[in-house]
């Protein structure tokens, strides 16, 4: 089973705290590394990653993918109540057995208190 | 561009029967995805489809299954209900290597 770990499972943090959220693979084929931030309803798309080292950004949100060490990290600068969510992180494994499907981690349930 | 759409967005169903989910792509994206979500298992993939022809299925029992048509809208079949069958099914559409999700069918099996 190709598996993708998130940690830490759950984060309570305060507004204005920054965040970062890991997520580590043990496969090393894979075509992309995809974030998603969900509330109460589907996942919103936040970065994909297909390159080692180069950080994606957006706003108060990076994104970096390191493929010599398996991982991924998700950062969030001045966090506001807003950010509380579930992320979750996902492979896109290459292959043609893999066409359109994501392997999810288990999340981070990330809590911002004002 | 308009996002991915869902239909219906809650359904109640009893065990036994069989339910049927559609969803819209994103325009111009021919690939789709099925995923089903549950607090135990998290986000597990059912099957892509793109260009009408299913390309790949998850570990789910032949009660589900799907199609796609010309005009890249899919549809879910979910068959003899099951209890354990209650969970959101989310559909992803695929463009630019990334996948887009749709709010997601909530489906309750009572």
């Amino acid at each position: 089973e190709d598996k993708v770990v998130q940690s830490p499972l759950s984060l309570v943090v305060h507004e204005g705290d920054t965040v970062t959220l890991n997520c580590s693979y043990e496969v090393t084929n894979f075509r992309s590394l995809l974030w998603y931030k969900q509330e109460k309803k589907a996942p919103t798309f936040l970065f994909m990653l297909t390159s080692s080292g180069i950080e994606k950004k957006s706003g108060r949100l990076s994104s970096i993918l390191d493929k010599k060490e398996l991982f991924s990290i998700l950062n969030i600068t001045a966090t506001q109540t807003g950010d509380s969510a579930v992320y979750l992180c996902a492979l896109q494994l290459a292959g043609g057995t893999s066409y359109g499907k994501l392997t999810f981690g288990q999340g981070t349930i990330l809590t911002v208190h004002p | 561009k308009a996002g991915v759409t869902q239909t219906p967005r809650y359904l109640i169903k009893t065990r036994g029967q069989q339910v049927t989910l559609s969803c819209s792509p994103i325009s111009g994206h021919r690939s789709v995805s099925w995923y089903q979500q549950t607090p135990g298992q998290g986000l597990q993939f059912l099957f892509e489809y793109f260009s009408e022809t299913q390309r790949n299925k998850g570990n789910f029992p032949g009660r589900f299954s799907g199609r796609q048509f010309s005009n890249s809208r899919s549809e879910m079949n979910v068959s003899t209900l099951e209890l354990g069958d209650s969970a959101l099914y989310l559909c992803a559409s695929s463009g630019q290597g990334s996948k887009f999700f749709g709010p997601g069918t909530r489906l309750t099996v009572l």
